[in-house]
Order: structure tokens, then sequence, then C-alpha cells
């Protein structure tokens, strides 16, 4: 597509619930990665894909966390037994190769958990 | 480990007048070092980066950034300011894997008449 797409725009989830985001790069971007950002606050690193791999997932807060990216292409962000604090925007970006490629990031999904 | 810190929260601006927008980083080699622009509802856009030699880089929307190795710093400057330059700006540093960026938490930008 034109730019990394990112469903849904907005996501309000009860607490305990199992939320799944998804994030569509842009085609032929081999890199993907998942960044947090909550209020106030800068981007924070979760997982970086390359192919359909995880290469690095230090940033994942806890075993809640899971992301796929079985194809290479779309990723799927999914986070079990939501807490109030799990609540941010989580933004994906893609690049060609890497993030000292230009990273291109999409508009985010707004979770909120109450 | 690497970390990024931008000192202003927050920046007033008269339109026309020059930006100067902080970022220091910490780092144990030599940095990629990043500034994005999140507009309000918009995703991150990429202004401009350095990854090696003129230390002044030049990005998009008239934005240039200077690498300060003596002083750990890579601020954005821009001559004149447009209304349309308000949003949040993150300075962001490479980790030593490529893999990730570290960001800032960030500089709001208001721009009054």
């Amino acid at each position: 597509g034109a730019g990394v797409s990112q469903t849904p725009s907005n996501k309000v989830t009860e607490k305990g619930k199992y939320v799944e985001l998804r994030c569509d790069p842009i085609s032929g971007h081999t890199a993907l990665y998942w960044y947090r950002q909550s209020l106030g606050q800068g981007p924070e690193f979760l997982i970086y894909f390359q192919g359909t791999g995880a290469a690095d997932d230090s940033g994942l807060p806890n075993d809640r966390f899971f992301a796929v990216r079985p194809e290479g292409s779309v990723s799927t962000l999914k986070i079990q037994r939501t807490e109030r604090g799990d609540s941010a925007v989580y933004l994906c970006a893609s690049s060609l190769s890497g993030m000292n490629t230009e990273a291109f990031f999409g508009q985010g999904t707004r979770l909120t958990v109450v | 480990a690497q970390s990024v810190t931008q000192p202003d929260i927050h920046i007033t601006v008269s339109e026309g007048a020059s930006l100067e927008l902080r970022c220091n980083y910490s780092y144990g080699a030599t940095p990629y070092l990043f500034w994005y622009v999140q507009s309000p509802g918009q995703g991150l856009q990429l202004l401009l980066k350095y990854f090696s030699g003129d230390t002044l880089v030049q990005g998009i929307k008239g934005f240039e950034a200077e690498f300060k190795r003596s002083q750990s710093s890579f601020n954005l400057r821009k001559p004149s300011v447009h209304w349309s330059d308000a949003a949040e700006y993150f300075c962001a540093v490479d980790s030593n894997t490529g893999n990730q960026f570290y960001f800032g938490t960030g500089t709001s930008l208001t721009v009054i008449p």
C-alpha cells in the first residue's frame, strides 16, 4: 500500500480481555517494528521483525504480549489479560531492511483498557 | 545503554521566528541520529538523519540539525517557523544492533501568530 496501515485506529476493551492489533506494512519492506507510546512519552521499542522471524523481542514488557508475522508482511500484536497500564498508542513501522534505512510509521492504534 | 534527552517539554515561538530544539544523546560510539515530527492524528514522519560525514544535515520542510560530538548534541533548527510546524518533535538514536531506536520524550511546539 501507499503507507503503513494500522487497524483499528481506536480500541476500547475491558480489563482482562484479549486484543489484537494489526499492522500492514509498506509492500516490499522486510523490517517491521512495534513501538508503544504512552501519554507524554516518546515511543518505546517492543519488537522487531526481519521477514517472518522476530529478530529482537527484548522490548516486550511481559509474557502477556506477543506478536507474529507469519508471511513476512502483515503483523499482529496480541495482548492477553489486558491491564489498565497497557493503555497507550501502539505504533507500527516498516523499512526496507532495518532502522538505519528510513522507517515509515503508521498512525497508530490507541488502546484504552477500562 | 543508549538514551536521548530532550530538555524542553514545550516551546512556544512566534510565526517567522527562528527555532532550535535541543537533543542530547548518550552513546558509546558514533551514533546514528534522527529527528521525527508527529502532528496530531498523524504518524511519525522523518525530518532528517545523521549517519556520518558532514555534521550539518539538511532535512525536509526547511529543517536542519547539527551533530556536535563534543557536546553529545544533535539540535534541530529552522530559520523561520511556519504555523504548520506546530507539532511534537522527537529525537532518536539508533541502537548498537540497528534493530531499534531510543526516542526522547519529545518537545511540543506551539506557534503563535
